[in-house]
C-alpha cells in the first residue's frame, strides 16, 4: 500500500513564526501536492511538485513556499505564519503527472496559528 | 478553468436505504473524475474514478458512480447505506493529460446515516 506520512498531526504556532510541514511518501511517486482544507471550501491546492527541485504554484500560493530536495520528501513552509493560515494541511502524492493518476493522501496536519 | 460543484452540504439517509451524493463538473476537454472519502481526523481515502469506458464505475465499500456526459454529472451511489458510511465525501476532477496536473475538488458533502 502507498503510504504518505506527515510529520505532525497537530501544531500550534504563534503569529510571525516560521513553520515547516513535512511530508514523506514511500512509493517512488513523481508528483507531490500540498492542499489546505477549510470548511465549506473543500481542498485548495497550494503548490505541487512534479520532480525533484521542480515546483508549480497552485491556486493559493501566497504566504507559502515549498522545497523538494529528495524525491520522497516535500516540505511546505510558512515564512511568517498568520492567523488566516490556521487550517488543515493535506499532503498527497501520485505516480506520474497524468491527470488520470490517483492521488494518495497523508493523514493531515491541523495547524493553529495564535 | 475547471470546477466542481457539490450542491448539498449534508445528506441524511436511514441505514439500509439507498444513498446518492451529487456532483457536477465543468471542464474544457474530457474529464477524469474522482470520489474521495474522509473520516473524522483522517486524510482522504480514494473511493473510485472514471477515466474512460463504461459510464458506471464501481469502487470500494460497495460504492459506485455514474458518469453522465450530457448532464456533466458524476453522482456517487450505494444501494444500501451503513452507519459506518457516515463521513465527508469529496468529488474531484482533472482534465485528460493536459494543462493543470492537479485535482480540483468540490466543497464536500457530509453524509449522515442514521441507525
Amino acid at each position: 500500500d502507498v503510504k504518505v506520512t506527515q510529520s505532525s498531526r497537530y501544531l500550534v504556532k504563534r503569529t510571525g513564526e516560521k513553520v515547516f510541514l513535512e511530508c514523506v511518501q514511500d512509493m517512488d511517486h513523481e508528483n507531490m501536492f500540498w492542499y489546505r482544507q477549510d470548511p465549506g471550501l473543500g481542498l485548495r491546492l497550494i503548490y505541487f511538485s512534479y520532480d525533484v527541485k521542480m515546483k508549480e504554484k497552485g491556486d493559493i500560493p501566497e504566504g507559502y513556499s515549498v522545497s523538494r530536495e529528495k524525491k520522497e520528501r516535500f516540505s511546505l513552509i510558512l515564512e511568517s505564519a498568520s492567523t488566516n493560515q490556521t487550517s488543515m494541511y493535506l499532503c498527497a502524492s501520485s505516480l506520474t503527472s497524468g491527470g488520470r493518476e490517483t492521488q494518495y493522501f497523508g493523514p493531515g496536519t491541523r495547524l493553529l496559528v495564535l | 478553468a475547471q470546477s466542481v460543484a457539490q450542491p448539498e452540504d449534508q445528506v441524511n439517509v436511514a441505514e439500509g436505504n439507498p444513498l446518492t451524493v451529487k456532483c457536477t463538473y465543468s471542464v474544457s476537454g474530457n474529464p477524469y473524475l474522482f470520489w474521495y472519502v474522509q473520516y473524522p481526523n483522517r486524510g482522504l481515502q480514494f473511493l473510485l474514478k472514471y477515466i474512460t469506458g463504461d459510464n458506471l464505475v464501481k469502487g470500494s465499500y460497495g460504492f459506485e458512480a455514474e458518469f453522465n456526459k450530457s448532464q456533466t454529472s458524476f453522482h456517487l451511489k450505494k444501494p444500501s447505506a451503513l452507519v459506518s458510511d457516515s463521513a465527508l465525501y469529496f468529488c474531484a476532477v482533472s482534465v485528460m493529460d493536459t494543462g493543470r496536473r492537479a485535482l480540483t475538488f468540490g466543497s464536500g458533502t457530509r453524509l449522515q446515516v442514521q441507525p
